[in-house]
């Protein structure tokens, strides 16, 4: 079982719907960070969180680290937000490392 | 402009030929990594540094080697390279995540470096 897994694999929804890609983890952690990797392949940090919630723009992540779960909820989707996002956790045992689950490969169908 | 820069940005070559793929950041990171992203297996961490002259191993480090002479440059070395090393490449980097902080410091990644071992 991965450490880190991620759901749904893959997500095709119409513009406007609101999205949401959850993130459950198996292990301790310091930090956990959204993606998103461009259908180009660039990839940008969306969000890194310890705790609670954080909002940009029509994107909401959460994190509740009692349940080792965390969800990111994308509102008035739109084409453009068509991406994979990938969920990686800081794992807290001593080394520096960041585990990735396996993405979430989202359309927005105009 | 903040970024992150890798060289080159595609390559093709032949098992055995060693080979550099360079990582270069302006933003004066301390912490900067290297992944492999692979279709089925997602990004895995390879090497990572927390600042000069200190390296560390990913998940995935066989056939592989890093240095950190500058805190601006992470190279990545494949000394003798295999078809199995055929992979997206990403150098990221950020800030130490050691030095407290009130958010876990963001990630800055290059644009990656497709490369091909025949």
């Amino acid at each position: 079982k991965n450490e880190v897994e991620q759901s749904p694999q893959n997500l095709t929804a119409q513009e406007g719907e609101f999205i949401t890609i959850n993130c459950s983890y198996s292990v301790g952690i310091s930090a956990l960070h959204w993606l998103q990797q461009h259908p180009g392949g660039g990839i940008v940090s969306l969000f890194m969180l310890s705790s609670g919630k954080k909002k940009h723009g029509r994107l909401i992540a959460t994190i509740n680290i009692q349940e080792k779960h965390s969800s990111l909820h994308i509102t008035a989707s739109h084409p453009r937000d068509s991406a994979v996002y990938i969920c990686a956790v800081k794992v807290i045992q001593g080394a520096q490392k960041l585990v990735f689950g396996q993405g979430t490969r989202l359309t927005i169908n105009p | 402009e903040a970024q992150v820069t890798q060289n080159p940005r595609y390559l093709i070559t032949v098992t055995g030929k060693k080979l550099t793929v360079t990582c270069s950041q302006n933003m004066n990171h301390e912490y900067m990594s290297w992944y492999r992203q692979d279709p089925g297996l997602g990004l895995r961490q390879i090497y990572y540094s927390m600042n000069v002259e200190v390296t560390d191993k990913g998940d995935v480090p066989e056939g592989y080697k890093v240095s950190r002479k500058e805190k601006r440059n992470f190279p990545l070395i494949l000394e003798s390279p295999s078809p199995n090393q055929t992979s997206l490449y990403f150098c990221a980097s950020s800030l130490s995540p050691i030095i407290p902080a009130t958010s876990p410091p963001r990630q800055y990644f290059g644009p990656g470096t497709r490369l091909t071992v025949l």
